[in-house]
């Protein structure tokens, strides 16, 4: 029984538009959402969160929004740039642990 | 900076054999976290940790076993590699809700 989920394995988008990943999630309990960008044969890195308390947060080109009532939550990245290509993650937390999606990896096109 | 470090960045090993896998963090984190990354299945959670001498089942713990002997290391061991633990191995650590990941462990076993 998948938690969370990332139904789109991969996303492709021109540099300079906007680019919108999207996080499923079925237990009502999360309290705090996170989004993780990874490249190739590195960890993880943190990106952005927001907590349940919240419906937007934004930092710079990164804005995460959610949206409890339908249980997503969204990334929107604008402008993308060719270095945003990379996999995503989102990870929602309840207590501490994290529960993470499948993931989907982003193309950004020159 | 919060440094999380893996000991081994690529690693072959055979069946059958017992493989431990090292992570230490700088951070003073009272949490640790072991997960396995593999293609469409995001990060799975095997084990995590709350304090020294704690541990706690995470998603996927069959075949794994873990040791938190100083609030620093957390170390994940294979009891007896088979073929279907080949995977990319993370650890994490976190004080809340952000987790800070190492680069990651990239295991072969044959």
């Amino acid at each position: 029984d998948q938690q969370v989920k990332q139904n789109s394995p991969s996303l492709s988008v021109q540099e300079g538009r906007i680019s919108i990943l999207n996080c499923d999630y079925t237990n009502s309990m999360f309290d705090y959402f996170l989004w993780y960008k990874k490249y190739p044969a590195e960890g993880p890195t943190f990106l952005i969160s927001i907590s349940s308390i919240k419906d937007k947060n934004e930092d710079g080109r990164f804005t995460v929004f959610l949206n409890k009532s339908a249980k997503h939550l969204s990334l929107h990245i604008v402008p993308s740039q060719p270095g945003d290509s990379a996999v995503y993650f989102c990870g929602s937390s309840n207590t501490g642990k994290l529960i993470f999606g499948q993931g989907t990896t982003l193309q950004v096109k020159p | 900076d919060v440094k999380v470090t893996q000991s081994s960045r690529y690693l072959v090993k055979r069946t059958g054999e017992k493989v431990f896998l090292e992570c230490v963090q700088d951070m003073d984190h009272e949490n640790m976290f072991w997960y396995r990354q593999d293609p469409g299945l995001g990060l799975r959670l095997i084990y995590f940790s709350y304090d020294v001498k704690m541990k706690e089942k995470g998603d996927i713990p069959e075949g794994y076993s873990v040791s938190r002997e100083k609030k620093e290391r957390f170390s994940l061991i294979l009891e007896s590699a088979s073929t279907n633990q080949t995977s990319m191995y993370l650890c994490a650590s976190s004080f809340q809700y952000e987790q800070y990941f190492g680069p990651g462990t990239r295991l072969t076993v044959t």
